[in-house]
């Protein structure tokens, strides 16, 4: 299978914990993309990259979030002291022209 | 303020039956619309997407539907299929199509489709 990857799947930690994700794209894809969807609202858009430069981040983003994508191949998304707020499916998607194409999300709950 | 709006939560059609999920936006700049199936622990996946240039786009038993004036878009499924049930989110983007980051999606629209 060679689609969107996002490791780990779920995710349960605590307050107070930093927590990162990873997103493997498809490969040939240079384009990638975070959203976070919550219990009953579409995904949210955070942040962007084209290749290894992070191009645009949704207010959404706070400083305790931050995004990688160091050789412009996969990419993490750290959030540093969690909130009970965080808790939502992280997903990313990548692309090469129009259509993104979705991970399977990571599952965050924050106890 | 949503910029897209699905105002359907839910929907349900008999199988055989033709299933027309709507959606309506505000943003005129949007020039870019796309569907994606959500099925439950899985991420969603792209559907159909029709450029602002055109009122129609159809691939196999999907079809896209875009009235500009109205700023609306409709999808329609024929013949729906119990396969068909999930969750469709529709999706906007201002820019060159959907590659320039972020999408905005609706609420969702559950469809489900009865034997």
């Amino acid at each position: 299978d060679t689609g969107v990857s996002q490791d780990p799947r779920h995710k349960i930690t605590k307050r107070g914990q930093n927590v990162t994700f990873r997103c493997d794209p498809i490969s040939e894809h240079n384009r990638l993309y975070w959203y976070r969807q919550t219990l009953g609202q579409g995904p949210e858009f955070l942040t962007y990259f084209q290749n290894e430069a992070q191009l645009e981040k949704s207010r959404l983003l706070s400083d305790r979030f931050s995004a990688e994508r160091p050789k412009g191949s996969f990419s993490t998304l750290e959030i540093q002291r969690t909130e009970q707020g965080d808790s939502a499916m992280y997903l990313c998607a990548s692309s090469l022209f129009d259509e993104q194409f979705f991970g399977p999300g990571t599952r965050l709950t924050v106890l | 303020d949503q910029q897209v709006k699905q105002n359907s939560p839910s929907l349900s059609v008999q199988e055989g039956r033709i299933s027309i999920l709507n959606c309506d936006y505000t943003n005129s700049m949007f020039d870019y619309f796309l569907w994606y199936k959500k099925y439950p622990a899985e991420g969603p996946t792209f559907l159909i997407s029709i450029s602002s240039i055109k009122d129609k786009n159809e691939d196999g038993r999907f079809t896209v539907f875009l009235n500009k004036s109205a700023k609306h878009l409709s999808l329609h499924i024929v013949p729906s299929q119990p396969g068909d049930s999930a969750v469709y989110f529709c999706a906007a983007s201002a820019g060159y199509g959907g590659s320039q980051g972020n999408l905005i999606f609706g609420k969702g629209t559950k469809l489900s489709v009865k034997p």
